[in-house]
């Protein structure tokens, strides 16, 4: 059982420029989770999806950013217009249906580099 | 509000000797708590969680935890460190009465097993 997939691992854009994340979740599991690392500081939280639906987004930043889980295909975070202090790695981790009480297993990252 | 404190930036312990990493946890309602393993350039390793019921909760690799809800605390032990322990080491919290997807992270704490 594979685990959970991101790519690309690294990415590096200019300013002004588009990044879109991609994530598959480990087989299984409904339930997506993105989140931040910048440097020097712990994993933040940004966003929950399930299958066609953000369950809570209250950790995204209001503008530029928005996350997607289609009913086929792997869930997509896409940031328009990056700016410097977007450079950090972006975790997704996902978990079976139950959700909550079970752990969510995380992808090995993609580490945006915005120049 | 809920939060996750780890008191130590690094944790310096000879080969052998007993690691104990702190975590104490401020939230609404009963918690649930998980710890994971970070080395560098990958993503987070699940090592243990609480959920409920016996308050001593044994993970991988040799770790344990103990959950004190008078101290609000979840601290992360194993009683002999290897040098392959050294890695970055994050608590996390998910409170019962939140989304159930959101996990709260620590700052992490940076733990160095010297041979």
């Amino acid at each position: 059982n594979a685990g959970v997939m991101q790519n690309p691992r690294h990415l590096v854009r200019r300013r002004g420029q588009e990044a879109r994340l991609r994530c598959s979740p480990m087989k299984g599991h409904s339930h997506v989770y993105w989140y931040r690392q910048l440097p020097e500081e712990g994993l933040k939280f940004m966003v929950y999806l399930q299958k066609e639906n953000i369950i809570d987004e209250s950790g995204m930043p209001k503008e530029r950013f928005s996350a997607e889980f289609p009913k086929e295909g792997p869930s997509i975070l896409r940031i328009q217009q990056v700016v410097r202090g977007d450079s950090a790695a972006y975790f997704c981790a996902s978990s079976p249906p139950r959700g909550g009480l079970d752990e969510q297993f995380f992808g090995p990252g993609t580490r945006l580099t915005v120049l | 509000a809920q939060s996750v404190a780890q008191p130590e930036d690094q944790v310096n312990v000879a080969e052998g000797n007993p690691l104990t990493v702190k975590c104490t946890y401020s939230v609404s309602g009963n918690p649930y708590l998980f710890w994971y393993v970070q080395y560098p350039n990958r993503g987070l390793q699940f090592l243990l969680k609480y959920i409920t019921g016996d308050n001593l909760v044994k993970g991988s690799y040799g770790f344990e935890a103990e959950f004190n809800k008078s101290q609000t605390s979840f601290h992360l032990k194993k009683p002999s460190a290897l040098v392959s322990d050294s890695a970055l080491y994050f608590c996390a919290v998910r409170p019962t009465t939140d989304s159930w997807g959101k996990l709260q992270f620590g700052a992490g704490t940076q733990v160095v097993v010297t041979p």
